[in-house]
């Protein structure tokens, strides 16, 4: 079956715009995390949603990043005034949810963004 | 957040050899301790996960160790391929019992190079 689809694979914009990242999950999962991933760094946890609510955001960095998830399936990274430290590649990933959690989160090949 | 310290940070084996990749932890309320496997360009993909009440498990050429009262935990490639060249995460992850935290946490990463 298809895995977890991350639009667009690449995205390079200048400082201070505005740029929204998707992630379409696995059917049938219910969570759904994403993630950043600096050069050379391991994945850094920024929000954990479970259905429709965001769970956990407490990886979120700073108030110029916001996730939604309306409909318990897609969900969309935005970043408002984007910085040059927001490079980054943005994994999004899905499983099954509680009672089903087993530590294996299922990983898109991520959104690689460039902010000059 | 609880953090994973992993070393080394990078390793290089020749074909044939045992890898060897540790990693130690702070907190033992976590239900599963996963090793991610990553290649360039791509998400990360789980390898092998281990429950805290088990000291090894196996699959195939790789190992986990646990060692609950030094609060390690190990994974050793057996003949190593390079096609095991990749960045290899070790990671923590609460499960059902953490409550509604569902977080996985990595450690920042081993990159294995694996010479013919």
């Amino acid at each position: 079956g298809a895995g977890v689809s991350q639009t667009p694979s690449n995205k390079v914009t200048e400082k201070g715009k505005y740029v929204e990242l998707r992630c379409d999950p696995i059917s049938g999962h219910t969570a759904l995390y994403w993630y950043r991933q600096s050069l050379g760094q391991g994945p850094e946890f920024l929000i954990y949603f479970q259905g429709t609510g965001a769970a956990d955001d407490s990886g979120l960095p700073n108030d110029r990043f916001f996730a939604v998830r309306p409909e318990g399936s897609v969900s969309t990274l935005k970043i408002q005034r984007t910085e040059r430290g927001d490079s980054a590649v943005y994994l999004c990933a899905s499983s099954p949810g509680p009672g089903r959690a087993t530590g294996e989160l299922f990983f898109g090949e991520g959104s690689r963004l460039t902010v000059l | 957040q609880q953090q994973v310290k992993q070393s080394p940070q990078s390793l290089i084996v020749q074909k044939g050899g045992i890898s060897i990749i540790n990693c130690a932890y702070e907190n033992t309320a976590f239900d599963y301790f996963p090793w991610y496997q990553q290649f360039p360009g791509k998400g990360p993909a789980l390898l092998i996960a281990i429950r805290p009440d088990v000291s090894e498990k196996k699959e195939g050429r790789f190992t986990i160790s646990f060692n609950k009262s030094a609060k390690q935990f190990s994974l050793h490639i057996m003949d190593s391929q390079p096609g095991d060249s990749a960045t290899y995460f070790c990671a923590q992850y609460p499960g059902d019992s953490g409550g509604s935290n569902y977080k996985l946490t990595f450690g920042k990463g081993t990159l294995l190079t694996v010479n013919p």
